[in-house]
């Protein structure tokens, strides 16, 4: 059980135009799912909260305008990265809170993104 | 916001060995996890522990919350167990901040 999909596993794009990252809960639901940003050879940063049916709450110095998160249903959220510039190319990695009741978070696998 | 301290960075094992890592960290938390990243860059699982010691075959951790650290044991290692070891904690929310991680390598 607590399996998180993502969704393209890898995607490379042209400058200027934007890429949609769906992640998905395939066999719970989560009302509460996190987008993580990670850097070769670093750690996980925190994005961004996605709540379903409300507005995602961002991190100090994430734009939201550049990353737009919608979280329509109980097990899909998805993250687009409008006007991609190379500086966006990372790995970005979604996460689920199994139950409301518990702090515990699964991850998806991941998708990296390429800029060119 | 909350200090996430692991070590060591680097370690570098023999088949078969033991081996501990450290987390460190800054204050009371409500969540502690310890993830092992593969090579295509999964986050797997190994322990929710924000207190208490927990085993899952090869592996165990132990929190000691009143001190503010926790440790992931790994017996008899094998090659399988490369890989980079984060632990991430969230004090009184959901959010969870991540340490630097161990880069684990295992050679035959």
């Amino acid at each position: 059980g607590a399996v998180v999909s993502q969704h393209p596993s890898r995607v490379i794009c042209k400058s200027g135009t934007s890429v949609k990252i769906e992640c998905r809960s395939l066999d719970f639901q989560a009302t509460t799912m996190f987008w993580y940003r990670q850097f070769p050879k670093q750690s996980l940063m925190l994005m961004a909260t996605s709540n379903e049916g409300s507005k995602a709450t961002y991190e100090q110095g994430v734009e939201k305008d550049k990353f737009l998160i919608n979280h329509a249903s109980l097990t899909l959220s998805t993250l687009t990265v409008t006007s991609a510039h190379p500086e966006d190319s990372s790995f970005y990695i979604c996460s689920a809170l199994l139950a409301a009741s518990s702090y515990e978070q699964y991850f998806g696998p991941g998708t990296r993104l390429t800029v060119t | 916001g909350i200090q996430v301290e692991q070590s060591p960075p680097d370690l570098i094992l023999q088949e078969g060995a033991n081996s501990t890592l450290r987390c460190n960290f800054s204050d009371s938390v409500n969540n502690l996890q310890w993830f092992h990243q593969n090579p295509w860059g999964q986050l797997i699982n190994l322990f929710y522990i924000p207190s208490g010691t927990k085993q899952n075959g090869r592996l165990s951790a132990t929190t000691v919350a009143t001190e503010r650290y926790s440790l992931l044991y790994i017996s008899s290692s094998q090659t399988t167990d490369s890989g980079v070891y984060f632990c991430a904690v969230a004090p009184s929310d959901y959010k969870l901040s991540f340490g630097a991680g161990t880069t684990v390598t295992v050679r035959a």
